[in-house]
Parts: structure tokens; sequence; C-alpha cells
């Protein structure tokens, strides 16, 4: 089974922190991406990776930024954390086309 | 642009009953639907994953029906345990574009003992 796997599982940063949140896949997916979840709000896509060094904006990529420089690893940046940003962060992978996503275990990341 | 709507947003049923939660899609131009379930701050796990050109996939006590044309997907449990209790999201791929998975909002389900 492909693993997704998260760094952490729990985050607590200070406001004005530069955050990193990593992400690594193990069956040498194409596409990566980031989504944050929020109660009421569901999920919503950050950025999204479909090759190394590729990037895309999702729906809410404003205070974020992203790094692909390995196949298997996408970073999710927080330039300057704020308490706003306080959310599951969930990292997801898949090939192309017809196959499903495999998400990973998540990092609640809190924001003081 | 594709959206994605689960009723209802919460269920509760009592042990041993069959349920069903519904997905509805506005655009049938999908790659595949995926129903996923999380539990209170975790991640999701995928349950089933059913192609366009299918109708339905089963797994244990669950079978996911979809019906493109329409633009409907049930997810069916058969004899609800209380360790069913969870969220579950579907989600479908569309083609245009190659774009990302398009989520519901989920139906947080409660099964009672």
């Amino acid at each position: 089974d492909v693993k997704v796997t998260q760094s952490s599982r729990y985050l607590v940063k200070r406001t004005g922190e530069k955050v990193f949140l990593e992400c690594v896949q193990d069956m040498d997916h194409e596409n990566m991406f980031w989504y944050r979840q929020d109660p009421g709000l569901g999920l919503r896509l950050i950025y999204f990776s479909y090759d190394v060094k590729m990037k895309e904006k999702g729906d809410i990529p404003e205070g974020y930024s992203v790094s692909r420089e390995k196949k298997e690893r996408f970073s999710l940046i927080l330039e300057s954390a704020s308490t706003n940003q306080t959310s599951m962060y969930l990292c997801a992978s898949s090939l192309e086309g017809v196959y499903g996503y495999t998400f990973g275990s998540g990092t609640r990341l809190t924001v003081v | 642009k594709q959206e994605v709507t689960q009723i209802p947003a919460a269920l509760s049923v009592p042990e041993g009953e069959n349920l069903v939660l519904n997905c509805s899609f506005t655009d049938s131009a999908i790659y595949n639907l995926q129903w996923f379930r999380q539990d209170p701050g975790k991640g999701l796990t995928s349950l089933l994953l059913i192609q366009s050109s299918q109708r339905e996939q089963t797994s244990g006590r669950l079978n996911a029906s979809l019906d493109k044309s329409s633009g409907r997907s049930t997810l069916y449990i058969a004899a609800s345990q209380p360790g069913d209790s969870a969220t579950y999201l579907c989600a479908v791929r569309p083609i245009v574009g190659n774009t990302p998975l398009v989520f519901g909002k989920g139906t947080r389900l409660s099964v009672i003992a």
C-alpha cells in the first residue's frame, strides 16, 4: 500500500514564525496536494504539484508557499504564521488519471 | 465548476441498522468517485473507489454505487456498528483540466449502541 507520511501529528508555533510542514510518499506518485480542513468549511486546497519543481495554486494559497525538489517530498511553508492558520493540514498523493488519492494522517497546527 | 453535496450533514442511528449516505455532483465528466472515512483528529482513509465506467464497488459491509448520468452516488453500510461512527466524505476527480479532487463537506455518522 502507498504510504503518505506527514512528519508531525501536532505542532504549536508562535505568530510570525516560519513553519515547515513536510510530506513524503513512497510509491513514486507524480501528484501531491496540500489541503487544510476547518470545521464547517470542509477541505480546501492550498497548493498542488504534478511534477518535481512544479506547483499550482489551489483555492486558498495566500500566506503559503510550497517546495517540491524531489518527487517523493512536498513541503508546505507558512512564511509568517498567523493565528488564522491554526488548522488541520492534510497531504495527499496520487498517480495520473483514474487512480485514487492517498492521504497522510494529518498535522494539527496551532499558532499562538 | 464541479460541486459536490452530501446529505445529510449528520446522522444518528441505533446499532444494527442498515443506512445510506448520499452524495451528488454537478458535472458528470469525472474519472472516478472516492469515498473516504475520517475519524476525529485523523487523516482520510479511502474506503471505496468507483471508476466512471463502473456501477458499484463493495468492501465488506460497505457498498458504493455510482449513477454518473444523474450525478449521484450512495454509500450503503450494512448492520452498522458503533465503530462505524466517523465522518464520511465523498470526492470526485474531474476530467476537465486534470483538476484535483473536489470534496463534499461530509456526513457525520453516529452509531449508538
